[in-house]
């Protein structure tokens, strides 16, 4: 069953403490693996697709990297207003449509 | 470029009624999918239209039910309405069925049901 699996469930961190979120992720047939970030009571905000193992994305303080098996959201000095719930979602070709299976997301808090 | 737009903004309804909800694509978007978000959960797939036919769906009972229109606009129906169905429901618009598009996000419609 195709399955994605974001930790931890929270984060909290300081002003300009780095850290990273994860995705491990099972899906037949990997067609594109999808970072977004919610803003509490609005819809996901796209921010990166990914599609093959090794492959990164960079923008602003946000960068993603993907392997076989997991994606990581690397976040490089926080503010405050990246304080959000990034999701990550993979694409699952089945039966000819596009549907993005999601993780429940990881609720990041920055303090200054 | 206008982006994936959604009405009413929040909904409230008791058990057993109906309800319909609007999106509106992205333009030069042609698929339109949905979305229910329950509070601390990521996005659930309930279906997705492309050109004016669902192609797919989600593990939703037949009382959730849309269409897709010829302006590739799209209405969510549900029916006979359950406590359960209290969410927050998405609407996602992307170009062509398949292959490497994305899917942008409309701002939803939050559902209560009493």
């Amino acid at each position: 069953e195709d399955q994605v699996t974001q930790s931890p469930e929270a984060l909290r961190l300081q002003e300009g403490e780095s850290s990273s979120l994860n995705c491990s992720y099972t899906v037949s047939g990997l067609r594109g693996l999808f970072w977004y970030r919610q803003d509490p009571g609005k819809g996901p905000e796209f921010l990166f697709t990914l599609y093959s193992a090794g492959e990164e994305k960079e923008k602003e303080r946000l960068k993603a990297t993907l392997t076989k098996k997991e994606s990581f959201l690397h976040i490089t000095a926080p503010k405050p207003e990246d304080s959000a719930t990034y999701l990550c979602a993979v694409r699952a070709l089945s039966g000819g449509y596009n549907k993005l299976i999601f993780g429940a997301g990881t609720r990041l808090a920055v303090h200054p | 470029e206008t982006g994936v737009t959604q009405s009413p903004t929040h909904l409230i309804k008791t058990r057993g009624q109906q309800v319909t909800l609007r999106c509106s694509s992205q333009s030069g978007h042609n698929t339109v999918s949905w979305y229910q978000q329950a509070l601390g959960q990521g996005p659930q797939f309930i279906f997705q239209y492309y050109r004016e036919e669902e192609n797919g769906r989600g593990n939703f009972p037949p009382r959730f039910s849309g269409l897709q229109f010829p302006n590739y606009s799209s209405e969510l129906n549900v029916n006979a309405l359950e406590l359960d169905d209290s969410a927050l429901y998405l609407c996602a618009s992307s170009f062509g069925v398949e292959g490497t598009d994305t899917q942008y996000f409309g701002p939803g419609t939050r559902l209560t049901v009493l």
